[in-house]
């Protein structure tokens, strides 16, 4: 079955410092999210997104964060300068378009652990 | 706001059991609600996804049943195994998807 891919798988990085997670999203999905999962806590929505604009973003998707569809393929998120609270596990998810058996459901990468020092 | 509340939080049960894991969420204005598993230190798995036309989804041993009405949706694992051990999250649809606490089931042989 077709699957979502994640890199890096874990990313350890200063404070301050800028950090890219990319995602491949599964080929024929056009809408794209972002979620992390601080440890022990709820998964917590960041943003969505299709054709190619953001759909919506939570309070925590302040300035600092970023997100982009640089080709046909890839979707990242970019924390322009990471703070300690930033750690967490990063999940990207896609979903197919309407109009397909399972459209709305939500299909999750094996996340990206960020560690910021 | 929507909130979506599990329980157990926790359960730990031997082997072969049936289980029933609970979901409740405080709007009923949902698109559908998904069930996911999640191991440890690892992704989301879809388990199953019920829209909100819909009153339960079936696969395999798991049974999803919805009432969107009442505001909540139930899990129900039959013959429960050791490789069943892991966190099941529901999450409902709205705008974007919002997830519940999580059960922590650990069956044990």
């Amino acid at each position: 079955e077709p699957e979502v891919t994640q890199t890096p798988s874990h990313q350890v990085t200063q404070m301050g410092q800028e950090v890219i997670l990319r995602c491949v999203p599964i080929s024929n999905h056009l809408y794209f999210y972002w979620y992390r999962q601080i440890l022990g806590q709820k998964v917590e929505f960041l943003v969505s997104f299709y054709n190619n604009e953001i759909s919506e973003k939570s309070e925590i998707f302040d300035d600092q964060f970023s997100v982009e569809r640089p080709d046909g393929s890839n979707f990242t998120l970019k924390i322009r300068s990471t703070k300690l609270e930033d750690s967490a596990m990063y999940f990207c998810a896609s979903s197919a378009q309407r109009g397909s058996g399972r459209f709305g459901e939500l299909f999750f990468g094996e996340g990206s652990r960020l560690t910021v020092l | 706001k929507q909130e979506v509340t599990q329980i157990p939080a926790a359960l730990s049960v031997p082997e072969g059991e049936n289980l029933v894991l609970n979901c409740s969420f405080t709007d009923s204005a949902i698109y559908n609600l998904q069930w996911f598993r999640q191991d440890p230190g690892k992704g989301l798995t879809s388990l199953l996804l019920i829209q909100s036309s819909q009153r339960e989804q079936t696969s395999g041993r798991l049974n999803a049943s919805l009432d969107k009405s009442s505001g909540r949706s139930t899990l129900y694992i039959a013959a429960s195994q050791p490789g069943d051990s892991a966190t099941y999250l529901c999450a409902v649809k709205t705008d974007k998807l919002i997830f519940g606490t999580g059960t922590r089931l650990q069956v044990f042989p």
